[in-house]
């Protein structure tokens, strides 16, 4: 079985800040890893994936993440915050044997401060 | 490209009532659709597969006979939630797997409210 933990539940930051958010996940087989957006009222947006080859991924609206096969990680990460980034962001993995099945982690609440 | 929408983006109604909502592939076909649940302020909880021309798979806890989902073409696959009660109340997400396996396009969602 798969699962997807993010540690931090809600992270606020001041705008034009460089922020982290976390992800560990844990399966016994290989996976492709995702993060995704959600804005308010509104459906999953997928800010990046990773499904082999380089370990730094880079995806929509500046952010990006690093997948650590030692540590079970991939980290979200983005250099400078705008206000318009506050949202819900999601951790989720799809195994390869059952690539149609997402296992989403709990959320991470991103709340800009100007 | 991939978009998936669904309709109503809200619908509020009276206890006992049954509602449906649509999810659409716009611009590609999908012979998989997933239906998902959420709660304010949780994360999303995997509800059925459904796949075009067969029975959907519900997952564990999920009550088939109230949770009745169709997915007659590759482009529509429809949740009605039968008898409504105040619990059923919660924001709906549907989603259509694209031609790669691992690709999973989300609608906009569907906020239900039973009063």
């Amino acid at each position: 079985a798969q699962s997807v933990t993010q540690l931090d539940s809600q992270v606020p930051v001041f705008e034009e800040a460089p922020v982290e958010l976390r992800c560990n996940y844990s399966s016994s087989v290989s996976v492709y890893l995702f993060w995704y957006v959600q804005y308010p009222n509104q459906g999953l947006q997928l800010l990046l994936k990773y499904l082999s080859g380089s370990t730094l991924v880079k995806g929509i609206n500046g952010f990006e993440a690093e997948f650590n096969k030692s540590q079970t990680s991939f980290h979200l990460r983005k250099p400078s915050v705008h206000i318009s980034d506050t949202a819900e962001y999601f951790c989720a993995v799809t195994p390869y044997s059952s690539a149609s099945k997402i296992i989403f982690g709990s959320g991470t609440r991103l709340s800009i401060r100007p | 490209g991939a978009v998936v929408s669904q309709h109503p983006s809200w619908v509020i109604c009276k206890s006992g009532t049954s509602v449906k909502i649509e999810c659409r592939s716009l611009d590609f076909q999908a012979t998989t659709m997933f239906w998902y649940r959420q709660f304010p302020k949780q994360s999303l909880m995997l509800m059925a597969t459904s796949n075009e021309g067969s029975k959907a798979t519900y997952e564990q806890g999920v009550e088939k006979d109230k949770f009745l989902i169709n997915h007659a073409s590759l482009t529509l696959s429809t949740l009605t939630v039968t008898s409504a009660h105040p619990e059923d109340s919660s924001f709906y997400i549907c989603s259509a797997m694209g031609p790669k396996v691992y690709e999973q396009y989300f609608g906009p969602g569907t906020r239900l409210t039973v009063t």
